[in-house]
C-alpha cells in the first residue's frame, strides 16, 4: 500500500499567516493527489484535486503543488473559518490511501 | 446543488449484518462511479470501497473484502453497502462520496455504526 505522511501533525497560526502543509507518498503518484478540509463535526470537504486543481467554489487561497512523491497545500492568508483537519490522499493506485491529518489551529 | 444523504447506520453485535444506503440528487447519477469512506471515532478517513457508474466493477480496501458488498440502483439513483460479519473495528461514520476524475468531490453527511455488545 502506498503510505501518505503529513507535517505538521498539528500548528497553530495567526489570522492573515500563510499556511503550509506537506504530504509525502512512500512511492511516486504522479499528480493523482487530493486534499480535503474537514471542519469539526463535519463531513470532509472537496478542497484540490490533481495535486493543483481547485474544486469548484474553494477560495483562491487555497493552493496546492508537487508531484510525485511531494505535495503541499497552501492557504495564503489564514482566515478563522480555516479552522480544520485537512487530509491529503492518493488515487494513484489501490487502496486509496489518506495522510493522518494536520490540525490547524488560530492562534 | 449535489446531495448525498446517507441512511441505515445504528447499533449491531459483532457478527451481525447492517445495509447502509446513499440517496444521491443532482446530477446523472448513473454516469459517475461512486464511493464509501470510513472515519472512526477520533480517528482520520479511510477508503472502504468504489464501484463503477453501471456497478460492473468493484473495489475494496483489504480490511472489508468477503464481508463487505457495495452496489447500486441506478433506476432510483441509490448506492448501497451490505456489511455481514462486522467486527469492533468496523465501529466508524460511514460517508458516500460521489467520484470525478478518479477522487471525491462530493460527499454526504455520513452515517454513524456501531459495532457493540
Amino acid at each position: 500500500d502506498t503510505q501518505m505522511t503529513q507535517s505538521p501533525s498539528s500548528l497553530s497560526a495567526s489570522v492573515g499567516d500563510r499556511v503550509t502543509i506537506t504530504c509525502r507518498a512512500s512511492q511516486g503518484i504522479s499528480d493523482y493527489l487530493a486534499w480535503f478540509q474537514q471542519r469539526p463535526g463535519k463531513a470532509p470537504k472537496s478542497l484540490i484535486y490533481a495535486a493543483s486543481i481547485l474544486q469548484r467554489g474553494v477560495p483562491s487561497n487555497f493552493s496546492g503543488s508537487g508531484s510525485g512523491t511531494d505535495f503541499t497545500l497552501t492557504i495564503s492568508s489564514l482566515q478563522p473559518e480555516d479552522v480544520a483537519t485537512y487530509y491529503c490522499q492518493q488515487y494513484y493506485t489501490y487502496p486509496y490511501t489518506f495522510g493522518q491529518g494536520t490540525k490547524l489551529e488560530i492562534k | 446543488d449535489v446531495h448525498l444523504v446517507e441512511s441505515g447506520g445504528g447499533l449491531v453485535q459483532p457478527g451481525g449484518s447492517l445495509r447502509l444506503s446513499c440517496a444521491a440528487s443532482g446530477f446523472t447519477f448513473s454516469n459517475f462511479w461512486m464511493s464509501w469512506v470510513r472515519q472512526a471515532p477520533g480517528k482520520g478517513l479511510e477508503w472502504v470501497a468504489n464501484i463503477d457508474d453501471d456497478g460492473s466493477d468493484t473495489y475494496y480496501v483489504d480490511s472489508v473484502k468477503g464481508r463487505f458488498t457495495v452496489s447500486r440502483d441506478n433506476a432510483h439513483n441509490l448506492l448501497f453497502l451490505q456489511m455481514s460479519n462486522l467486527r469492533a473495528e468496523d465501529t466508524a461514520v460511514y460517508y458516500c462520496a460521489k467520484i470525478f476524475s478518479h477522487t471525491f468531490d462530493y460527499w454526504g453527511q455520513g452515517t454513524l455504526v456501531t459495532v457493540s455488545s
